[in-house]
């Protein structure tokens, strides 16, 4: 099975620079991925590692460690609509996506 | 590209009448897959296809969740009977390819009341 642990909340201010980690527990392991959901809506596609290292994309970069089985993502200069759910999903070769339970960011001014 | 469209946006039913929930892919992507998002439980897969094929329904509740996918633009998910429990956001995705590495778009979903 597969198994993925992160934060259920994080709180930051604007401005602030905040990171949400997620472990995972996966046979086969391909790759991690970050969605992003505001309240209501659909979660959209943020990033994706199959390689260590960090991958950057404007304001939010991603992180990943294999030999760790460890990742996260990083947000930088925060904005008010930055508040939201990230998920963190992991998934084998073929397969399709597990999802985590989800981080709720609350980011206030 | 209107992305991928789901109807209805929301549905309210009584338990144990049947409940078809519908998906239209992104033209051109080919994987498809249903997901259910509770509170309790968070985004669960239900079931996916790759052209059109049903390849892992693992994740389908019980015999009386049901999917199809008839051709490259359609899909369907089917509970029949319904149930309380089953009251959830339905959510319809697809992708290039089952790879995440292109990301999958989600449609809007379907939010379900089972009364």
């Amino acid at each position: 099975g597969q198994s993925l642990e992160q934060p259920s909340e994080v709180t930051a201010v604007e401005g602030a620079i905040v990171q949400i980690n997620c472990t995972y527990q996966t046979s086969g392991f391909y790759g991690l991925s970050w969605y992003q959901q505001h309240d209501g809506g659909a979660p959209t596609f943020l990033s994706y590692n199959a390689l260590d290292g960090l991958e950057e994309t404007g304001r939010f970069s991603s992180f990943l460690s294999r030999s760790d089985s460890y990742g996260y993502l990083l947000l930088q200069e925060l904005q008010m609509k930055d508040s939201a759910s990230y998920f963190c999903a992991v998934n084998q070769a073929g397969t399709a996506l597990i999802f985590g339970k989800g981080t709720t960011l609350s980011v206030s001014s | 590209d209107a992305g991928v469209i789901q109807s209805p946006r929301h549905e309210v039913t009584e338990m144990g009448q049947e409940v078809t929930l519908r998906c239209k892919p992104i033209s051109g992507h080919n994987s498809l897959f249903w997901y259910r998002q509770t509170m309790m439980r968070g985004l669960e897969l239900l079931i996916y296809f790759n052209n059109n094929v049903p390849i892992d329904d693992s994740g389908m509740p019980e015999d009386r969740f049901s999917a199809k996918m008839p051709n490259a633009s359609f899909s369907t998910l089917k509970i029949q009977p319904s149930e309380p429990r089953d009251s959830a956001v339905y959510f319809c995705a697809s992708s290039l390819q089952a790879q995440a590495n292109y990301g999958y778009t989600f449609g809007s979903g379907t939010r379900l009341t089972v009364v």
